[in-house]
Formats: C-alpha cells, sequence, structure tokens
C-alpha cells in the first residue's frame, strides 16, 4: 500500500544533542511538509517542499532545518534541541500544490522527548 | 490571517449516539478537509470538502462556504471514534492549510 513512513516513532534525546527525524512516502507526491504538534495543540506548519523548492513559513526557529535529497524523502533536523521542542513531529505529503490537489496525508508522525 | 474556530472542544458520548461537530472561518476558502487523530497521534483525513456533502459510512460532513461553517456528522459512534478531529482549511491566495482548535472526543461503552 502506497503510504508515508516516519522514523524513528519515539526519540529521546538530552538537551542540545541534535537529533535527526526522517520520513518516506511511496505515494510519488510532489509536496511534502513538516508539522510540529505540542500537547493539545493543533498542528502548526514547520516548513515544505514543493518537488525541491525549500518554503519555510516566517516563524519557524533557525533551530530547525530540513533536507529534501530526492522525491521520496524528507528529513527533518533539530540542531539544538530545547526543552520547548519536546513534541509530535508530523509529516505529511499531497500531490501537488492548487486546491483540488492539496489534499494531505499523514505519516505516524514521531515524538520527540527532551530530557 | 484566517481564524479557525471548532466546536465544542470535548465530547463525551455513549456508544450509539449521534453527534455534530462544527466548524466556522473567518474567510472564504478553497480548501476544507476533516482530520480524525487517534490516540496515538495519527492523522486520518476524512473528507476534502471546501463546499456541498459527501458521506462515508457513519460520518458525513456538509460545508456551507457562502456561511462560512462546516459539519461533520458521526452518527452511532463507536468507540474507535475517540480521539480529536481537526479541519483545516486555506484561502484562495494560499496553499497552506491552518487547522483549527480541534474536539475531543471520547465514546465510551
Amino acid at each position: 500500500d502506497a503510504m508515508v513512513i516516519q522514523n524513528p516513532r519515539y526519540q529521546v534525546t538530552q538537551f542540545g544533542k541534535p537529533v535527526t527525524l526522517s520520513c518516506s512516502q511511496t505515494l510519488n507526491h510532489n509536496v511534502m511538509y513538516w508539522y510540529q504538534q505540542k500537547s493539545s495543540q493543533a498542528p502548526k506548519l514547520l516548513f515544505h517542499y514543493y518537488d525541491k523548492d525549500f518554503n519555510n513559513e516566517a516563524d519557524t526557529p533557525d533551530n530547525f532545518q530540513s533536507r529534501r535529497p530526492n522525491t521520496s524523502f524528507c528529513f527533518l533536523d533539530i540542531r539544538s534541541p530545547g526543552l520547548g521542542d519536546a513534541a509530535m513531529y508530523l509529516c505529511a505529503t499531497s500531490r501537488d500544490s492548487g486546491a483540488g490537489a492539496n489534499v494531505l496525508t499523514f505519516g505516524a508522525g514521531s515524538r520527540l522527548t527532551v530530557l | 490571517g484566517i481564524q479557525v474556530e471548532q466546536s465544542p472542544p470535548d465530547l463525551i458520548l455513549q456508544e450509539g449516539a449521534n453527534s455534530t461537530l462544527r466548524c466556522n472561518f473567518s474567510d472564504s476558502v478553497n480548501n476544507l478537509q476533516w482530520f480524525h487523530q487517534n490516540p496515538w497521534g495519527q492523522l486520518i483525513n476524512l473528507f476534502y470538502i471546501p463546499s456541498g456533502t459527501k458521506q462515508n459510512g457513519r460520518l458525513s460532513a456538509t460545508t456551507v462556504a457562502t456561511e462560512r461553517y462546516s459539519l461533520l456528522y458521526i452518527s452511532s459512534s463507536q468507540t474507535t471514534d475517540s480521539g480529536v478531529y481537526f479541519c483545516a482549511v486555506a484561502t484562495y491566495n494560499t496553499d497552506k492549510l491552518i487547522f483549527g482548535t480541534g474536539t475531543r472526543l471520547q465514546v465510551f461503552p
């Protein structure tokens, strides 16, 4: 089945120790998104790739970076995690941009704990 | 920016009951989706419904775009319906989906 896979599902790191979360998709979708979701809050968009074009949200901290080496994979790098970065990180894809094509499919998420 | 409010914030039901969840938005939209987030955190896309009515089994959704609201109906609720329901919208000048505040549903046997 075509899907969006995130690894790891659970990540525990120490304050300041870099972390990389991965997302892969077999849907052949053009657009990949990273959302951050803190406890009891709605998902918040960090950035997205339209093909190789990177689009950063204005309020995404510099501590968060992303890479998309090919169509299928996208990575979220947190360079120096702080306690406030503990959250669920959700990867999503959509076939394309534009109203009818921008229908999101989410992965299961990666839950980050910072000690 | 566009504001997206959902009501009620919390809902507790007994199995078999029906419910209606509401999503109000403050601007015209060309994209509206409903999601269910299960207790393990996975977001499942339920409907893409910028206007009109759709049904999928026990779930149905209606969006009245001119009045800036959408409704999600759950009939004969089951314990597996528990979780958080989000609506998300995008306006004509951006593809960015903005999530609503969510409704937390608990269904008890």
